[in-house]
């Protein structure tokens, strides 16, 4: 089975924070992703990064960076978290080779973010 | 512009009533659709994947199928165990869009 595992379930954090999600996949997949998830507003894409150190901007990049030193380690950073980054953060990886049954994206659990 | 519209946003249905989500999209290069059932504070689990216009896949109680423009997730007599929230994502060469969802209710 796949795994995706995110570093924290519920994390509570000050406005100003700086802020580290981490994300680890152990299938050897090429493709990582994060994205936010709001009521009403679907899943919408922050960065995804599809090789080591190789990343690009999704949607709604800005307050966030991203680091990808390993493989199988996606990181999301709020350089100064703010209330409005209060969410459920999703990441997902997905295997680059474009064929039957290996191109659905799997999903950590999420970390529900507050920011006060 | 929306790229994944889903339809409708919550549906509330009897044990055994059966019933359909709708999910309609606009991607020039599709490769592939995909329905995920996601519980609360959970993330998203693979249900379906979906490439070609009449392509129909099953599972228990759950059909996919798919047209041109359009993707249909049919429920044939839920149980209440199949309340959760139904997201729909398309594939556009390396991005993934997803619709907001539906929250299926389903009432014993």
């Amino acid at each position: 089975d796949v795994k995706v595992t995110q570093s924290s379930r519920y994390l509570v954090k000050r406005t100003g924070e700086k802020v580290f999600l981490e994300c680890v996949q152990d299938m050897d997949h090429e493709n990582m992703f994060w994205y936010r998830q709001d009521p009403g507003l679907g899943l919408r894409l922050i960065y995804f990064s599809y090789d080591v150190k190789m990343k690009e901007k999704g949607d709604i990049p800005e307050g966030y960076s991203v680091s990808r030193e390993k493989k199988e380690r996606f990181s999301l950073i709020l350089e100064s978290a703010s209330t409005n980054q209060t969410s459920m953060y999703l990441c997902a990886s997905i295997k680059v080779r474009d064929s039957p049954g290996t191109n659905e994206q799997f999903f950590g659990p999420g970390t529900r973010l507050t920011v006060l | 512009e929306d790229q994944v519209t889903q339809s409708p946003e919550a549906l509330r249905l009897q044990e055994g009533e059966s019933s359909s989500l709708n999910c309609s999209y606009t991607v020039s290069g599709l490769r592939g659709l995909f329905w995920y059932r996601q519980d609360p504070g959970k993330g998203p689990e693979f249900l379906f994947t979906l490439y070609s216009a009449g392509e129909e896949k099953e599972k228990e109680r759950l059909k996919a199928t798919l047209t041109k423009k359009e993707s249909f997730l049919h429920i044939t007599a839920p149980k209440p165990e199949d309340s959760a929230t139904y997201l729909c994502a398309v594939r556009d060469f390396n991005k993934f869009y997803f619709g907001s969802g539906t929250k299926l209710n389903v009432k014993p």
